[in-house]
């Protein structure tokens, strides 16, 4: 069936450091995607989303890369910091599916100070 | 601003018992969505509803009951408590429209012994 995945479950990092996270999706239909942190204990917050018709949206000190030829997003956050350090979700949605986000794995990323 | 609360945030059940999650949001949305994390995973869709009274399967729905009465709320039913049913329970509410992310509450942290 579809569904989305992320290749590297753990990733660890110095402090400073620019972090990569990686997710595959499998669903071609996926118009808009986003990216969620979860800190330990809670819930899924939003980082930052972008639209099929996109290849590259930036925020502050994160920017997602889409690209849809091989069905990859890619989540780049700069000078990562401590307090980066959490599970990161990405999530498709497709249009036609009544909006429901559907959740890869996660990666965990580690800042070390 | 509240956004989405669930109540409680931990509880422990003996197989067999019930009871049911409280999820409320304030922000007039008409998606809501029930979501399971089981450890090291990522989310599992239960149930949703895409407005008052209706409501609809997700990917993981056996053992659990949902209503949808008012827009606000949208609770989750146990109704015979199983080992399996341990896990983090999260909702989120969205608006309508597509390019819209979802708000996640803080998690229910359910363990059935």
């Amino acid at each position: 069936g579809e569904s989305v995945g992320l290749h590297l479950p753990t990733l660890s990092v110095q402090e400073g450091d620019n972090s990569i996270i990686n997710c595959a999706y499998s669903n071609s239909a996926s118009d808009y995607f986003i990216w969620y942190k979860q800190e330990s204990g809670k819930g899924p917050q939003f980082i930052i989303d972008i639209r099929s018709n996109m290849d590259k949206r930036q925020g502050q000190r994160v920017t997602v890369l889409l690209n849809k030829t091989v069905k990859h997003l890619s989540l780049q956050i700069a000078a990562t910091q401590p307090g980066d350090s959490a599970v990161y979700f990405c999530a498709e949605i497709f249009q036609g599916g009544s909006y429901i986000p559907t959740f890869g794995r996660g990666t965990s990323l580690i800042v070390h100070p | 601003n509240a956004g989405v609360t669930q109540t409680p945030k931990f509880r422990i059940l003996k197989i067999g018992q019930s009871m049911t999650l409280q999820c409320a949001q304030d922000m007039n949305h008409n998606y809501m969505y029930w979501y399971r994390q089981d450890p090291g995973m990522g989310l599992k869709l239960i149930y949703y509803s895409v407005g008052a009274g209706i409501t609809d399967k997700g990917e993981v729905p056996n053992g659990y009951n949902v209503s949808r009465s008012t827009t606000e709320d949208f609770p989750l039913r146990l109704e015979l408590a199983a080992p399996s049913q341990t896990s983090v329970y999260f909702c989120a509410s969205k608006t309508r429209g597509d390019h819209t992310e979802a708000f996640f509450g803080q998690g229910t942290r359910l363990t059935v012994v």
